[in-house]
């Protein structure tokens, strides 16, 4: 299975001030049709994740712009430009190249 | 607008088995698949399988084959998911989610099963 990692498992931030969240994978996320599956969702205090960014680099509809998605590969960076109050919660990145699709351990994220 | 509405909470016995639902609206049905993800108490999220509402295929999770089955009625719209033999140690919030390429765009609102004797 391919392992992902991500650090820090959490993050204190002011409001504001930015945030990044690094995933790294342990095999290449890039596949022949020359997508990368990679995957960032957020799971705010008691509800169901929610999609955020979609193929390392792309917002979901809705998703707030000062959310971006980045890397190839093996590493990948979810980075948030400006943190505010609504963006606590537990950030997951995902891989879906391979079977069984794997998560992250997660990253909370809370507020000053 | 894309609703996934899963059946309620569960209280099962070790052993038992449990069949959550997950009942789709606001798109074509057999144009994508759903996902079952659980989560432990507090713990993190972990993909279970996923089935194709085109043609019924299955993925599973090689830890949950022989225990799991999901399927599709298509006349109702509706995904479900079976785990039997159930442990302790499947207690958990059960989610379903829209999902074509691991892109689970659209997600349930949980369901929680307890496994207890």
């Amino acid at each position: 299975d391919i392992v992902m990692t991500q650090t820090p498992l959490s993050l204190s931030v002011t409001p504001g001030q930015p945030a990044s969240i690094s995933c790294k994978s342990s095999q290449s996320l890039l596949h022949s049709d020359g997508k990368t599956y990679l995957y960032w969702y957020l799971q705010k205090p008691g509800q169901s994740p929610q999609l955020l960014i979609y193929e390392v680099s792309n917002r979901f509809s809705g998703v707030p712009d000062r959310f971006s998605g980045s890397g190839s590969g093996t590493d990948f960076t979810l980075k948030i430009s400006r943190v505010e109050a609504e963006d606590v919660g537990v950030y997951y990145c995902m891989q879906s190249i391979q079977l069984p699709y794997t998560f992250g351990q997660g990253t909370k994220l809370e507020i000053k | 607008q894309v609703q996934l509405v899963q059946s309620g909470a569960e209280v099962k016995k070790p052993g038992a088995s449990v069949k959550v639902s997950c009942k789709a609206s606001g798109y074509t049905f057999t144009s994508y698949g759903i996902s079952w993800v659980r989560q432990a108490p507090g713990q993190g999220l972990e993909w279970m399988g996923w089935i194709s509402a085109y043609n019924g295929n299955t993925n599973y999770a090689q830890k949950l084959q022989g225990r799991v089955t999901m399927t599709t009625d298509t006349s109702t719209s509706t995904a479900y998911m079976e785990l039997r033999s159930l442990r302790s140690d499947d207690t958990a919030v059960y989610y379903c989610a829209r999902s074509i390429y691991g892109d689970h765009d659209y997600w349930g609102q949980g369901t929680l099963v307890t496994v207890s004797s």
